[in-house]
């Protein structure tokens, strides 16, 4: 069975500072990976995915993620934290073997951006 | 804009009672899911469909049903044997039927289900 860990409930930061948002998967096979942000009662938007290739992804709004396989991590960033960057953070995975296209999602990490 | 539209917003529902959530895409979209989000678990998979007339069991699909008569709509009917329909529901979709496509899912914003 595949599933998302998110260790951190919540992650404050200063605006201005560098953000790190944790996640890490257990999938069987190669892992199709995905970062969504929700804002208050709205569904999710997508941000980022790593499918293959290189390691760093770049995303929409200035975040991006790295893909460390042997670490099986997933971690979002973002160089400078803004305060409309606070939101609620899901990690998720799809794995290539079985599962078809169900996505499995992290319980999700808080983030507050504080002045 | 294309997108998924989800309604009503906000609903109550009566002891005994089963009710429907709308979800209607325009994305052209093969696939549809819906989920149940509580706080602090993340969201949870209850039913989804990968093609018109054909649906699977998610992780959590007791107490619910769905139908795919339509491409374009997927309702999701909360039954009375669902004990703690308490929670807010997604719907969201995705293209390419393909069990391993790498395309992300498009979300609705929700329908937050109250018991009365």
């Amino acid at each position: 069975a595949q599933s998302v860990a998110q260790p951190e409930d919540q992650v404050n930061v200063a605006e201005g500072n560098p953000l790190t948002v944790k996640c890490t998967y257990s999938v069987s096979g190669n892992p199709y990976l995905f970062w969504y942000v929700q804002y208050p009662n709205r569904g999710l938007q997508f941000l980022l995915k790593y499918i293959t290739g290189d390691n760093l992804v770049k995303g929409s709004y200035g975040f991006e993620a790295e893909f460390n396989k042997s670490q099986t991590s997933f971690h979002l960033k973002k160089p400078s934290a803004l305060v409309s960057d606070s939101a609620l953070y899901f990690c998720a995975v799809r794995g290539l073997t079985g599962g078809g296209n169900k996505l499995t999602f992290g319980t999700g990490t808080q983030l507050k951006v504080e002045l | 804009d294309g997108g998924i539209t989800q309604s009503p917003k906000y609903l109550f529902r009566k002891e005994g009672q089963n009710v429907t959530l709308s979800c209607e895409q325009n994305l052209n979209h093969d696939a549809m899911y819906w989920y149940r989000q509580d706080p602090g678990q993340g969201l949870r998979l209850i039913y989804y469909s990968q093609i018109v007339n054909d649906f699977q069991k998610g992780d959590i699909a007791e107490g619910y049903s769905v139908s795919r008569e339509k491409k374009e709509s997927f309702p999701l009917t909360v039954t009375s044997a669902q004990k703690n329909p308490t929670a807010f529901y997604l719907c969201a979709s995705s293209s390419g039927q393909q069990s391993y496509s790498n395309q992300p899912q498009h979300f609705g914003d929700g329908t937050r289900l109250s018991i009365l």
